[in-house]
């Protein structure tokens, strides 16, 4: 079955950079996906990867994916207030009825100033 | 804007009420799901909807009913809730792909509160 952790909380300082570690169990993921959740919304797509990369960068964001570890990872650069929120990541498998995310339990990030 | 619009955003019944959720994805999208979010627990799939079709129920109480009238709206159903049920209550939609990546688009949320 599937199943994805994450640490609970991490704090920063502003301008360091965060990183935000998960990881999951199933091999046959077909995409990773990162979420953002700021308090009183829902979750706002940050980023993905495919299962075959193992890095991508967007602008601040870089995913890093260990495959044979089964563990990701999002590093944001020069951290900022704004990027307080709980982040979360999920994992894409193929299902009978279709693709299927699965997520972890989301990381509070606190930045301080 | 999220392309996913979720109404009301708070909502607070009683445990004999009967009330609805609604869910409206401008987004094109053809699938469409309901989620529990609980404090402190992981994000809970309660049902999925693709082509208008419920392809997925997991195991959820039946005095939750979601309907899907069409691949834009999807409601869910309540009546005679529990004091547990008091969640945020999320709404998400994505376009199936064979290639594997359906990101997911969330609404942001009903918070239902159970007297």
């Amino acid at each position: 079955g599937e199943d994805v952790e994450q640490s609970l909380f991490l704090s920063v300082r502003e301008g360091d950079s965060s990183v935000i570690n998960c990881t999951y169990t199933d091999s046959s993921s077909t995409y990773l996906y990162w979420y953002k959740q700021e308090p009183g919304a829902g979750l706002q797509l940050l980023t993905y990867i495919f299962s075959n990369m193992d890095m991508k960068q967007d602008q601040r964001l870089t995913v890093l994916l260990n495959k044979k570890d089964k563990h990701l990872s999002l590093r944001i650069a020069d951290t900022q207030t704004g990027d307080s929120a709980i982040y979360f990541c999920a994992e894409s498998t193929l299902t009978g009825g279709g693709n299927k995310l699965t997520f972890g339990t989301g990381t509070q990030l606190k930045v301080e100033l | 804007e999220t392309g996913v619009t979720q109404t009301p955003r708070h909502l607070v019944m009683g445990m004999t009420n009967k009330k609805s959720l609604k869910c409206e994805q401008h987004l094109g999208h053809n699938a469409m799901y309901w989620y529990k979010q609980s404090a402190k627990k992981p994000l809970e799939l309660m049902f999925v909807y693709s082509l208008e079709e419920r392809v997925e129920n997991n195991s959820v109480p039946s005095r939750f009913s979601p309907e899907c009238p069409n691949s834009s709206h999807l409601f869910l159903h309540l009546h005679t809730l529990q004091p547990e049920d008091s969640a945020l209550y999320l709404c998400a939609s994505s376009q199936e792909r064979t290639n594997g990546n359906q990101p997911q688009h969330f609404g942001d949320g009903t918070r239902l509160s159970i007297l």
